[in-house]
């Protein structure tokens, strides 16, 4: 049972739709991250939140923007995506100390149409 | 170079062999060190950390060599249930809350 929960688990979307991805832990971390993870590719580190703050944005096009409401909750806002944006969105979250390792949710697998 | 560097495989291993995977990281800063194991379609899961001294958990025993920058993971006995793709992850910066992520290796167990 993960600790880290993402809704939805599939979404399809039009190239014009607004969508958001949920992302939400109850482990008592302070640190949560966007990855994206496509097919044959490693996971793509997209955005990091530490204490709510934003600490890296790791050069993500506007069209995704994220929201960190509280430590417990992440959001990715989307509009006006590509076809090639479609990939596995995974969350993470994670205790902010060295040696802590990451705990993921089960992702959002997204297609762009 | 990249950040982090493993072979993607696919490695096709009989059952009951011993396998092992290394993994490179580029920055020599880096201060922690995980494997982590993602089946088909599922989200990656902690399989170890991997310290300075090494570490062994059952079959699977994992090092870490900073002189020459890699990690390594080995595992045992291998069972069919060990199929999945090994993800090599480096934390790269002391306070940084980054983790970097290898491309993984594709492990296939044959019976």
């Amino acid at each position: 049972e993960t600790g880290v929960t993402q809704t939805p688990r599939h979404l399809v979307m039009g190239m014009t739709n607004k969508k958001s991805l949920k992302c939400e832990q109850h482990l008592g971390h302070n640190a949560m991250y966007w990855y994206k993870q496509s097919a044959k590719k490693p996971l793509e580190l997209m955005f990091v939140y530490n204490f709510k703050e934003q600490t890296e944005n790791n050069s993500v096009p506007s069209r995704f923007s994220p929201e960190c409401p509280n430590s417990s909750h992440l959001f990715l806002h989307l509009h006006t995506l590509q076809p090639e944006d479609s990939a596995l969105y995974l969350c993470a979250s994670r205790r902010e100390t060295v040696n802590t390792e990451a705990f993921f949710g089960q992702g959002t697998r997204l297609t762009v149409v | 170079r990249k950040e982090v560097e493993q072979d993607p495989g696919p490695f096709n291993v009989p059952e009951g062999a011993t396998v092992a995977f290394n993994c490179t990281y580029s920055n020599s800063a880096s201060q922690s060190f995980f494997w982590y194991r993602q089946d088909c379609r599922k989200e990656p899961k902690l399989l170890m950390s991997v310290y300075s001294s090494g570490n062994e958990d059952g079959r699977f025993t994992a090092q870490l060599n900073r002189a020459s920058q890699y990690i390594s993971l080995l595992i045992r006995d291998s069972k069919l249930s060990d199929s999945a793709t090994y993800l090599c992850v480096v934390n790269s910066d002391f306070g940084n809350e980054k983790l970097t992520f290898g491309t993984g290796t594709r492990l296939t167990i044959i019976p």
